[in-house]
């Protein structure tokens, strides 16, 4: 069983709100990711991490933002929600980007 | 620019049955590639892995097949089973500091 998890596990919330979505892991992992999943399954890499004070953008656009305070935590933040945001947030850490990548569970997110 | 190139989308096997999952990249820089099982509400995780030094790898019913030259991989599955109906990612990562690049996932059904 991987030790990262993501809370919430489902979230509806209405338009314009803001979110934080968390991540954390407990590995020690220097490297952490966040995917978007669409219902048709694709992964897209939204956002990534090196390490502590370190964030990056990923290969999809994104209106949301990322931190990385402490090498255990990547929340990632809606400021203001929109139903086009409605999708599975997958979290993910490894300790190389060529090692094996442990992902979170999800959060399924839908926006009124 | 789909980096990864998997087929097919989905994919329906008899019990018993071998089941083959195609990917085709273009970076000669890749040089990690993995293969990810994903059952619906769980995260995907890692299944099993190739570098390209060797031409195949094992692990009980399942089976990397890599061709360097013609920059492809597959998955196999053998005596498919029930169980094993998921979807599968695969994906690969040059070396140094780039986050794994994913196909778009096959969905496996194995009927009885």
């Amino acid at each position: 069983e991987a030790d990262i998890y993501q809370t919430p596990r489902y979230l509806v919330i209405g338009t314009g709100k803001k979110i934080t979505l968390e991540c954390s892991q407990t590995m020690g992992h220097d490297k952490m990711y966040w995917y978007q999943q669409d219902p048709g399954m694709e992964l897209h890499l939204i956002h990534y991490s090196y390490g502590v004070n370190s964030t990056e953008k990923g290969d999809l656009s994104s209106e949301s933002t990322v931190s990385r305070i402490r090498t255990e935590h990547f929340p990632l933040t809606l400021e203001s929600a929109r139903p086009s945001h409605t999708s599975q947030y997958l979290c993910a850490s490894s300790k190389t980007t060529w090692s094996e990548a442990f992902f979170g569970q999800g959060t399924r997110l839908t926006v009124v | 620019q789909q980096q990864v190139k998997q087929s097919p989308q989905s994919l329906i096997v008899q019990k018993g049955g071998i089941s083959i999952i195609n990917c085709a990249y273009e970076n000669t820089a890749f040089d990690y590639f993995p293969w990810y099982q994903q059952f619906p509400g769980k995260g995907p995780a890692l299944l099993i892995a190739i570098r390209p030094d060797v031409s195949e790898k094992k692990e009980g019913r399942f089976t990397i097949s890599f061709n360097k030259s013609a920059k492809q991989f597959s998955l196999h599955i053998m005596d498919s089973q029930p169980g094993d109906s998921a979807t599968y990612f695969c994906a690969a990562s040059p070396s140094g500091n780039t986050p794994l690049v994913f196909g778009k996932g096959t969905r496996l059904s194995v009927i009885a």
